[in-house]
């Protein structure tokens, strides 16, 4: 598709289990950013990767949660022994470079439950 | 710290009328000033934005208008219509790092617009 897809929509774990969301950006755009809204607010940055680099991870709450981009392209991001609070939506976006516009994805739905 | 804040949570208009929607920002080192629509169970998108040293910004039906000495942001939308209900995001950009530019999200505003 045209658009930044991300899966699963919907995602719902046990505490303490390990989950993957992976995020499809638009070809082509070097930059690609993960974001986690909780419900009423919104998004905050987690991590940004410019190409296969990741040159920002100062929003990781933890040191559960864990991103990768090993091609440049698809990216996933992880979170391991998952705990009620990492209850959220988890955007991706990407982008071209620096520009403002950043298209987001539905993102994913995570309930821990 | 960094924020974005937000006067009104939630505004109500009526299809046709214009809308105003209001942010204060704290980070004076922001370069661009965006603002991001999020329709219910959709990604946020993008409207429109400014650049720091700019004023004011026209779109299709939407105008933003920056502040600096106040550190305010407005976005104003023409004729309202019922697709343009949504959550509203103020956004800053700053570059964090190299050739790294993150963007600040508000809280967002509800705006409902009424047929």
């Amino acid at each position: 598709g045209a658009g930044v897809s991300q899966s699963p929509r919907y995602k719902v774990a046990k505490r303490g289990q390990d989950v993957a969301l992976r995020c499809d950006p638009i070809s082509g755009h070097v930059s690609l950013f993960w974001y986690q809204q909780a419900l009423g607010q919104g998004p905050e940055f987690l991590t940004y990767f410019q190409n296969e680099a990741q040159l920002d991870k100062s929003g990781l709450p933890s040191d559960r949660f864990f991103a990768e981009r090993p091609e440049g392209s698809v990216s996933t991001l992880k979170i391991q022994r998952t705990q009620q609070e990492d209850s959220a939506v988890y955007l991706c976006a990407s982008s071209l470079g620096r520009n403002t516009e950043a298209f987001f994805g539905q993102g994913t739905r995570l309930t821990v439950v | 710290g960094e924020s974005v804040g937000l006067h009104l949570p939630t505004l109500s208009v009526q299809e046709g009328d214009n809308s105003i929607i209001n942010c204060a920002y704290s980070n004076s080192a922001s370069d661009y000033f965006i603002w991001y629509k999020q329709e219910s169970g959709k990604g946020p998108q993008f409207i429109i934005d400014i650049r720091s040293n700019m004023d004011k910004r026209q779109g299709q039906r939407v105008t933003v208008l920056l502040n600096k000495t106040v550190k305010h942001l407005s976005l104003q939308i023409a004729a309202t219509q019922p697709g343009d209900s949504a959550v509203y995001f103020c956004v800053t950009r700053r570059r964090s790092g190299g050739s790294n530019y993150k963007l600040t999200f508000g809280k967002g505003t509800l705006l409902t617009v009424n047929p």
